[in-house]
């Protein structure tokens, strides 16, 4: 019973164009949510997140929504780089629970 | 460097046999976790520590599978009798506390033959 899925295991996209990444939940008591992003090798690494209270959260060329009434993220990257082609993992969590992972999008920028 | 570290970083062993995979925190992040990724899975959480207790080992697939933590520092996931199965990457990552952001190792690749 997968709490956080990412329903798109790749995605390919132009450089210069705009990467939207989704990720849907079940949880309802889930109240923090996360994107890390993972290269070959790697650990992945903290991207940015979003709490509850709000609904957009950015940072450079990255921007996360939330949807709550649709339990529903996303990630957009603009304008998408070659050096973004990673796999990209959502995560949610409630207070004090560990994060809960989806399977990954691995994203493709192609030059 | 002061991020996590894990070994060994690739471990191939035979079916049946135990084995031990290390992960060292960031020096004073309390929590510390497991988790692992099998082919065209997700990040499958395996236990929490806070401090040296486990709350949360609610993700240990089986009775093979023990972790321990010491000194509040370093962590061993030990795996016994491995299958095929267990073939995976181990990840490990420490935060400050529970509700702070995860930073992760770069894994251990365990290949069971």
């Amino acid at each position: 019973d997968q709490q956080v899925k990412q329903n798109s295991p790749s995605l390919s996209v132009q450089e210069g164009r705009i990467s939207i990444l989704n990720c849907d939940y079940t949880n309802s008591m889930f109240d923090y949510f996360l994107w890390y992003k993972k290269y070959p090798a790697e650990g992945p690494t903290f991207l940015i997140s979003i709490s509850s209270i709000k609904d957009k959260n950015e940072d450079g060329r990255f921007t996360v929504f939330l949807n709550k009434s649709a339990k529903h993220l996303s990630l957009h990257i603009v304008p998408s780089q070659p050096g973004d082609s990673a796999v990209y993992f959502c995560a949610a969590r409630s207070s004090n629970t560990p994060l809960v992972f989806g399977k990954g999008t691995r994203l493709s920028v192609i030059a | 460097g002061a991020g996590v570290s894990q070994s060994p970083s690739n471990k191939v062993t035979e079916k049946g046999k135990d084995v031990e995979l290390r992960c060292d925190p960031i020096s004073g992040h309390t929590a510390l976790y497991w988790y692992r990724q099998s082919l065209g899975q997700g990040l499958e959480f395996l236990i929490y520590f806070q401090g040296n207790s486990a709350p949360d080992k609610s993700g240990l697939p089986s009775d093979r599978f023990s972790a321990e933590r010491t000194g509040g520092s370093v962590s061993t996931l030990t795996i016994q009798r491995t299958q095929q199965e267990d073939s995976a990457v181990y990840l490990c990552a420490s935060s400050l506390g529970p509700a702070n952001e995860q930073f992760f190792g770069p894994g251990t690749r365990l290949t069971v033959l």
